[in-house]
């Protein structure tokens, strides 16, 4: 399973765009890339995925680089709640995932 | 998406005692994961339990220490066999369903042993 490097901590002002990056030179041809996001005293919540192409929703973007071997989740307006550790992650067919350390954001009001 | 309980929720053991972790989930799912998160730690996977088959133990983790049941689709237990005071974390199960992409977490049992 592909590892992943995201910086430790990042700040971000209330209602400002965000720009989470993660690294994941080793993944392959088929490896999907999956975003979570864990706030105080809870169990990791799913926030996007993809696997070659930019996607949204209504929490967030996922932006692929062209050769897969980075990627970006864009949070468009920040909010206090989205205070959260992130975690990138990179997976096959198995669904195991393989947490690094994640990103700790923190919104300032 | 799925609503995943656990139970207990927050227990404190004596060493050398054993505690069963209960996960049930509200549908029927293929797959379910147990993960361990030490006191400021990201999550480590401990084995995956597929409803009729043997858990899969990730490196590190045996079945003696960390036994799994995985009776039918909505339902799985983990226990932590023999405790030690290494073994204080936070113990979630995780469920995905082919095809989703994505997997829903429960809240998490804290465990500290004494």
């Amino acid at each position: 399973d592909a590892k992943t490097t995201q910086p430790n901590s990042m700040e971000s002002n209330e209602e400002e765009p965000v720009h989470l990056p993660c690294n994941h030179s080793t993944i392959s041809g088929t490896d999907y890339i999956h975003w979570y996001r864990q706030l105080p005293s809870q169990g990791p919540e799913y926030v996007i995925h993809g696997l070659t192409s930019n996607v949204n929703n209504r929490m967030a973007s996922l932006a692929i680089a062209e050769d897969r071997k980075s990627s970006t989740l864009i949070l468009h307006r920040a909010t206090l709640r989205d205070a959260a550790v992130y975690y990138c992650t990179v997976t096959s067919g198995t669904y195991k995932y393989i947490f690094g350390t994640g990103t700790r954001l923190k919104v300032l009001a | 998406s799925a609503v995943i309980s656990q139970k207990p929720s927050r227990d404190i053991c004596q060493r050398g005692t054993s505690l069963t972790i209960q996960c049930q989930v509200d549908s029927q799912v293929t797959m379910m994961f147990w993960y361990r998160q030490q006191p400021g730690q990201s999550l480590t996977l401990i084995a995956t339990a597929n409803q009729g088959s043997e858990a899969t133990y990730e490196s590190g983790f045996v079945i003696d220490k960390f036994p799994i049941s995985r009776p039918n689709l909505t339902f799985s237990t983990l226990t932590v066999s023999n405790m030690s005071p290494e073994d204080s974390s936070i113990y979630l199960c995780s469920v995905a369903d082919r095809g989703l992409g994505e997997q829903y977490f429960g809240p998490g049992t804290r465990l500290t042993v004494t």
